[in-house]
């Protein structure tokens, strides 16, 4: 089967400037996630999808970070404006979404964003 | 305080050494996995169990739910094993399909 399918794999912006990320899952997988990992540092959820609908966002910047899945498949993740601590990889990732919690979470290979 | 603690947060061995990475979390939870990064690489899921012990080649994980502990081990290890290893867990919850990370173990195995 294709993995999760994510672009662009490296972005270098100035900082205020504006940038999207762009993420198709698994077919079939209900639950998507976008992920903001820092270097050195574990993945941190910005934003869970349950089809087209958001689960959790609790901790994504809505002043500035933005996102949709509006057909309940392909997503994007949109920040504007940029800041230079927005510096990081974007991590999609996608699984079932089986409410039994035992779920394989199956990761795109990412997004490098540098903002300058 | 985060979750899921990982040790060491940094390891080097010699190739063909006997690797252990570890990861106690502080939740109630369905699953744990251990999943593994290269350098500019995405994730890999390596292992999702809630029970006992799971072996894949060289690579064996093994879960003590009353302890609330996880072990990676590495057999034989090689250069290519090189890379950071996140213990993550689903937590029991509502909500499911949860995940929270460990920061990560990064190995280097010199050849």
């Amino acid at each position: 089967e294709a993995g999760v399918a994510q672009s662009p794999r490296y972005k270098i912006i100035e900082k205020r400037q504006s940038v999207a990320f762009w993420c198709n899952p698994i077919s079939g997988h209900a639950t998507l996630y976008w992920y903001q990992q820092i270097l050195g540092q574990g993945p941190k959820l910005l934003i869970q999808f349950q089809n087209n609908g958001v689960v959790d966002d609790s901790q994504l910047p809505k002043d500035r970070f933005s996102a949709e899945r509006l057909k309940g498949v392909d997503s994007t993740l949109k920040i504007q404006p940029a800041k230079l601590e927005d510096s990081a990889v974007y991590l999609c990732a996608s699984s079932l979404g089986l409410h039994s919690g035992a779920n394989v979470l199956t990761f795109g290979a990412g997004s490098r964003l540098t903002v300058l | 305080k985060n979750e899921v603690e990982q040790s060491p947060q940094n390891l080097t061995a010699q190739e063909g050494e006997f690797i252990t990475i570890n990861c106690s979390y502080s939740v109630g939870i369905s699953a744990l996995h251990w999943l593994q990064q290269h350098p500019g690489g995405g994730i890999v899921s390596l292992f999702m169990l809630s029970s006992g012990k799971k072996k894949h080649g060289r690579l064996i994980a093994t879960i003590n739910i009353q302890e609330k502990h996880s072990s990676l081990h590495i057999t034989a290890s090689h250069p290519r094993d090189s890379a950071v290893y996140i213990c993550a867990v689903n937590p029991l919850s509502n909500t499911g399909n949860q995940f929270y990370f460990g920061t990560g173990t990064s190995l280097t195995v010199i050849p």
